[in-house]
C-alpha cells in the first residue's frame, strides 16, 4: 500500500516568491493534515481537513498561507509571499475517521517538503 | 503547549532494551498516551498508544503507571535503526496530536 506522497521533497526560493506544496494522502483516508516543523522542534498543526472541509485552521497564518483540498483527496499548501522565517519542513499526514465517528489509531505521515527561503 | 515532559536525549547499546520515560501528570481520564518516532529526514511514524492498560505490539511495549501520570516506552532489543526522536503525546483522539520536542534516542554499536 502506498503511503502519503508529498512533492517536491526540497524547494529553495527567494524571499517574497510564492511556493506550493502538494500532498496525496493514503487512499480512502478522509482526514488530511498539514504540519510545520522547525529545526529541533516537533511538528505543529497548520490545518486539518475532513473531506473537503477545513475543520481546524486556527494555526494557519492566513495573511500569507492558503490551502485547499479539492474533491477531498489531494491537497495543496501555498505560501505567498514567502519570508525567511518560513524555512522549515512541511509535513502532510492522513488518517481515517470512521463512520461511527471514531478515528483509526494513527496518523500516517509523508516524508515532508524541506523549504529554504533565501 | 505539549502536556508531556520527556528527557531531551538518551543513549542505548544495540541489543539492549531502550526504556523511554514520559511524564504526563495533568492527563485527563479519557486521554490516551500516544508514541510516535521520527527518523532523520522522515515523517513521524506511529508506534503504539494506550489508555490505562499496558500495551504491546510488534514494535514496542507501553507501560502506563496506575495513576496514569507517567509512562514508559520499551524497545526490547534496540537496533541502530531505532535511532530517532521519540514523541510522547497525550490526547483524546488521534486527530489532535500536539508534539513536544521529544527524546532523541541514540543507539550505539
Amino acid at each position: 500500500e502506498a503511503g502519503v506522497v508529498q512533492s517536491p521533497r526540497y524547494k529553495i526560493i527567494e524571499k517574497k516568491q510564492p511556493v506550493a506544496f502538494w500532498c496525496n494522502p493514503i487512499s480512502g483516508h478522509n482526514t488530511l493534515y498539514w504540519y510545520l516543523q522547525n529545526l529541533g522542534q516537533g511538528p505543529e498543526l497548520l490545518i486539518r481537513y475532513e473531506n473537503e472541509e477545513a475543520v481546524d485552521d486556527s494555526q494557519l497564518p492566513k495573511d500569507r498561507f492558503s490551502a485547499e483540498r479539492l474533491k477531498g483527496v489531494d491537497s495543496t499548501l501555498k505560501i505567498q509571499p514567502a519570508e525567511l522565517g518560513d524555512s522549515a519542513v512541511y509535513l502532510c499526514a492522513s488518517s481515517l475517521l470512521g463512520t461511527s465517528g471514531s478515528w483509526e489509531d494513527e496518523q500516517f505521515f509523508g516524508p515532508g517538503t524541506r523549504l529554504t527561503v533565501l | 503547549d505539549a502536556k508531556t515532559t520527556q528527557p531531551p536525549s538518551m543513549d542505548c547499546a544495540e541489543g539492549r532494551a531502550a526504556n523511554l520515560p514520559c511524564n504526563h501528570s495533568t492527563i485527563s481520564g479519557n486521554e490516551y498516551v500516544y508514541w510516535y518516532r521520527q527518523i532523520h529526514s522522515q515523517g513521524p511514524q506511529y508506534i503504539i498508544h494506550g489508555l490505562k492498560n499496558n500495551e504491546t505490539n510488534e514494535m514496542a511495549s507501553l507501560i502506563i503507571t496506575e495513576d496514569r501520570k507517567s509512562s514508559t516506552l520499551i524497545l526490547p532489543h534496540a537496533t541502530l535503526r531505532d535511532t530517532a526522536v521519540y514523541y510522547c503525546i497525550v490526547g483524546y483522539n488521534t486527530d489532535k496530536l500536539i508534539f513536544g520536542t521529544g527524546t532523541r534516542l541514540q543507539v550505539f554499536p
